[in-house]
């Protein structure tokens, strides 16, 4: 199984480039989110969904967009990025909501030049 | 506001002892606390999942402990591995549709042969 998924591993962008993270996973599950990972603090949520179709903001939403066509499928855009967005970001995926347990991908370190 | 704090932030012992490290949380209402293990580069792990009603879980040589009158949980490390290198973090989930989840900042353990 591989589990959750992401790509790319890292990336370079150019102050207001925009570009999409991937993050696919094969578990059927069907809650899906995005973290980002910064220095000294904790995960915090960016979007994340509760099915296909279906989108909610978490704490850090501005300066991204979600989309959930698929079960599988989770993107996370960059509209135009910003030094501020320099980060680890994470996905992950659980087959419910409360007491069941999230799987996270393996992260993308995006640096905003 | 809810929180998860992690004590210490970072702690180096030799490979053959014992550790422990602590969390205190503010999450309320409250509906799980999950201590995760994350490796330098790679994506949170889950090590235990206890509900507010269970006291203590083991996972190997991990045992977590939960004081859900004084919101505080533990993470016992015995006879440590190189291996256990790596950040260890405590996470609260919120009792809601979703059971977002609120992450500590993480305490950093080195272990040295």
């Amino acid at each position: 199984n591989a589990g959750v998924t992401q790509t790319p591993k890292f990336q370079v962008l150019k102050t207001g480039q925009s570009m999409t993270l991937q993050c696919a996973q094969d578990m059927n599950h069907e809650y899906m989110s995005w973290y980002r990972q910064d220095p000294g603090m904790g995960l915090r949520l960016i979007h994340y969904s509760v099915g296909a179709g279906i989108t909610d903001q978490g704490e850090v939403p501005n300066g991204y967009n979600v989309s959930r066509s698929t079960t599988e499928d989770f993107p996370l855009r960059l509209l135009s990025a910003a030094p501020s967005q320099t980060s680890v970001y994470f996905c992950a995926s659980s087959y419910g909501g409360i007491g069941t347990e999230a799987f996270f991908g393996q992260g993308t370190r995006l640096t905003v030049v | 506001k809810n929180q998860v704090e992690q004590s210490p932030q970072s702690l180096i012992i030799l490979e053959g002892k014992n550790c422990t490290l602590q969390c205190n949380y503010t999450v309320s209402p409250f509906s799980n606390l999950r201590w995760y293990k994350q490796d330098t580069g790679r994506g949170p792990v889950s090590l235990t999942i206890m509900t507010f009603s269970e006291n203590t879980k083991s996972n190997g040589r991990y045992t977590a402990t939960l004081d859900a009158d004084t919101k505080q949980s533990s993470l016992h490390i015995t006879a440590s591995q190189l291996s256990d290198s790596a950040s260890y973090i405590c996470v609260v989930s919120e009792t809601s549709n979703t059971g977002k989840l609120i992450f500590g900042q993480g305490t950093t353990l080195q272990v040295k042969p």
